[in-house]
């Protein structure tokens, strides 16, 4: 059974740093895995998809790796900033379309 | 071109209650799928439509129940509500691009007091 871990649940960095957030997962087999962004009482942003054949996608300040066989996946954010606090969810597609999501790492910038 | 929409946007209904929601997918997407995410937690996977017919479906009992329209939009219904149903229903259609890629809705928040 497919499951997904992200570490840390919350995090607190001042404004500028670079961060790291992490996403594992335990079966390899997954089609794709894409990283959300979710503002408090609101719906999922789309950030990144990540195709199983790729290692990385890049969109602005963001960059996300996927490395299959050790289960686990990396959002590097650079240059934080204040509106980028939110609730980041990765989430890997099993091959019948199925999405078995992480349980979010809230990021918080401080000014 | 729409994005997915979902409606009501917010819902409150009492214990015991049923309870219909709405969600169109973006144009050209054929494919619906529904998730419950509680408070705090990562969405679960409630089902998925496809030609009308519900194609997979998660860990979620026979009150969760659903339906697609010949136009793709779909509706989810919760029959006999409970006080663990309170939570924000996602919708979200697939495209043909070969990615598989979804595309959320807003959500709708559903309150059982």
């Amino acid at each position: 059974k497919q499951e997904v871990t992200q570490i840390p649940a919350a995090l607190s960095v001042p404004e500028g740093e670079n961060l790291v957030l992490n996403c594992s997962f335990t079966d390899s087999a997954i089609y794709n895995l894409q990283w959300f962004r979710q503002d408090p009482g609101k719906g999922l942003t789309s950030l990144l998809l990540i195709q199983s054949s790729q290692r990385e996608q890049t969109s602005g300040r963001l960059n996300a790796s996927l490395d299959k066989s050790s289960g686990r996946s990396t959002l590097y954010i650079a240059a934080s900033q204040p509106g980028d606090s939110a609730t980041y969810l990765c989430a890997v597609y099993l091959s019948n379309y199925q999405l078995i999501w992480g349980a979010g790492t809230k990021l918080i910038i401080k000014p | 071109d729409a994005g997915v929409t979902q409606s009501p946007t917010h819902l409150i209904k009492t214990r015991g209650q049923q309870v219909t929601l709405r969600c169109s997918p973006k144009s050209g997407h054929d494919t619906v799928s529904w998730y419950q995410q509680a408070l705090g937690q990562g969405p679960q996977f409630i089902f998925q439509y496809y030609e009308e017919e519900e194609r997979q479906r998660g860990n979620f009992p026979d009150r969760f129940s659903g339906h697609q329209f010949p136009n793709y939009s779909s509706e989810l219904n919760v029959n006999a509500l409970l006080l663990g149903d309170s939570a924000l229903y996602l919708c979200a259609s697939i495209g043909t691009s070969g990615t598989n890629e979804q595309f959320f809705g807003p959500g709708t928040r559903l309150t059982v007091l």
